[in-house]
């Protein structure tokens, strides 16, 4: 069935070090993939999407690398903060069955000043 | 503009009750989701409705329900309350049924006793 899991559990960073979170999904139908940050009490936070016909997108610190030959999603993190600790989820959607995420397990990421 | 609002945000239930929880999607967004988030199963999918339309559903039993009003506001229930669903019950909006952003709300943390 569908499924999108992560490599990484937990990655410990030094502040100002740049954070690489992998993910791997197996629905190659795939339309459209999206990352979320979600911190401790708070719902996942919007970070940053990628629809499948798009190898790489830019944001502010964040870059998400999209692999369909091997079907592999990333997002790297620029210089992270203390604010960057949190759980970051990828999620992917096939639209034909709307707008159903399937969520991997998370990874959490602490910062280290 | 207002994020998604999700009420209330915190509750305690005792076992067998019934639950209730309000979702205020972005203002515009027709499309709300519904997840739910524990350890031990992470963020899973339980609907999407769509201009009032339950257009998809999760792999829940019978006692979770939801529905959409005409101002896209939705509501979903759990009847009958196991330890188990103890959770958090996260709401999602999205612009239209397919390739617009998914935002989420904070969230409604239920305990069951």
């Amino acid at each position: 069935g569908e499924s999108v899991g992560l490599h990484l559990p937990t990655l410990s960073v030094q502040e100002g070090d740049n954070s690489i979170i992998n993910c791997a999904y197996s629905n190659s139908a795939s339309d459209y993939f999206i990352w979320y940050k979600q911190e401790s009490g708070k719902g996942p936070q919007f970070i940053i999407d990628i629809r499948s016909n798009m190898d790489k997108r830019q944001g502010q610190r964040v870059t998400v690398l999209l692999n369909k030959t091997v079907k592999h999603l990333s997002l790297q993190i620029a210089a992270t903060q203390p604010g960057d600790s949190a759980v970051y989820f990828c999620a992917e959607i096939g639209w034909s069955a709307g707008n159903k995420l399937t969520f991997g397990g998370g990874t959490r990421v602490l910062v280290k000043p | 503009k207002a994020g998604v609002t999700q009420t209330p945000r915190y509750l305690i239930k005792t076992r067998g009750q019934q639950v209730t929880l309000s979702c205020s999607p972005i203002s515009g967004h027709r499309s709300v989701s519904w997840y739910q988030q524990t350890p031990g199963q992470g963020l899973q999918f339980l609907f999407e409705y769509f201009s009032e339309t339950q257009r998809n559903k999760g792999n829940f039993p019978g006692r979770f329900s939801g529905r959409q009003f005409s101002n896209s506001r939705s509501e979903m229930n759990v009847s009958t309350l196991e330890l188990g669903d103890s959770a958090l019950y996260l709401c999602a909006s999205s612009a239209d049924r397919v390739g617009n952003t998914i935002y989420f709300g904070e969230g409604s943390w239920l305990t069951v006793v």
